[in-house]
């Protein structure tokens, strides 16, 4: 059975730091794409960003919100997925997915998802 | 452009078909893939590809394109199927960044 089960949320001031854990299992975590998705309190899904499996190169793309505060690295000794968060604002305050990621020539799709971590920034 | 557009809001009779939308630019390029997040829990995959089901989702759920628009359709609409409903492409950049807004499915 896969799991991805996120932790490291809470409460953090603007300007704060955050380290965002996600511990995989059922799966070949080593050749997985994983992402992160976000939700504000009462909004929709919003893409944070994602990292290719080392074997695709490893690399890592961001959305515009977030790109040069966040930052995506996997450990694939431990089977987990990190989101650091720098320079937090009151705007990044959501549950925090973290997901499996599929992407062809047609099409990319979030098969698996973690049950969320809430991250709230708030002085 | 990098939207995606959802009706905010449908409501279906039990057991009749629903069709929900989404348009935008990006899908005469690109399948959507369709989420379901009920309140309180994380989104599942219902549908991803050209019309291709995860294991356990029921057969009613069906998705399609055409043009800019790509739709997800419930054939036999149930109680347990009141959800909010989020579409996902990859963007014209071929980033995999765009939700739609999402769709909150009423059962009546």
């Amino acid at each position: 059975e896969v799991q991805l089960v996120e932790s490291g949320g809470g409460l953090v001031k603007p300007g704060g730091s955050l380290r965002l854990s996600c511990a995989a299992s059922g799966f070949t975590f080593s050749n997985a794409w994983m992402s992160w998705v976000r939700q504000a309190p009462g909004k929709g899904l919003e893409w944070v960003g994602r990292i290719k499996s080392k074997t695709d190169g490893g690399t890592t793309d961001y959305a515009a919100p977030v790109k040069g505060r966040f930052t995506i690295s996997r450990d694939d000794s431990k089977n987990t997925l990190y989101l650091q968060m720098n320079s937090l604002k009151t705007e990044d305050t959501a549950v925090y997915y973290c997901t499996t990621l599929y992407c062809s020539s047609t099409s990319c799709y979030l098969y698996y998802w973690g049950q969320g971590t809430l991250v709230t920034v708030s002085s | 452009s990098s939207e995606l557009t959802q009706d905010p809001a449908v409501s279906v009779a039990l057991g009749q078909t629903v069709r929900i939308t989404c348009q935008g630019d990006s899908l005469r390029s690109y399948y959507a893939s369709w989420y379901q997040q009920k309140p309180g829990q994380a989104p599942v995959l219902v549908i991803y590809g050209k019309n291709n089901r995860p294991s356990g989702i029921p057969d009613r759920f069906s998705g399609s394109s055409s043009g800019n628009t790509a739709s997800l359709t419930i054939t036999g609409a149930q109680a347990e199927d009141e959800a909010d409903y989020y579409c996902n492409s990859r963007d014209s950049s071929g980033n995999p960044w765009v939700f739609g807004g999402g769709t909150k499915l009423t059962v009546l």
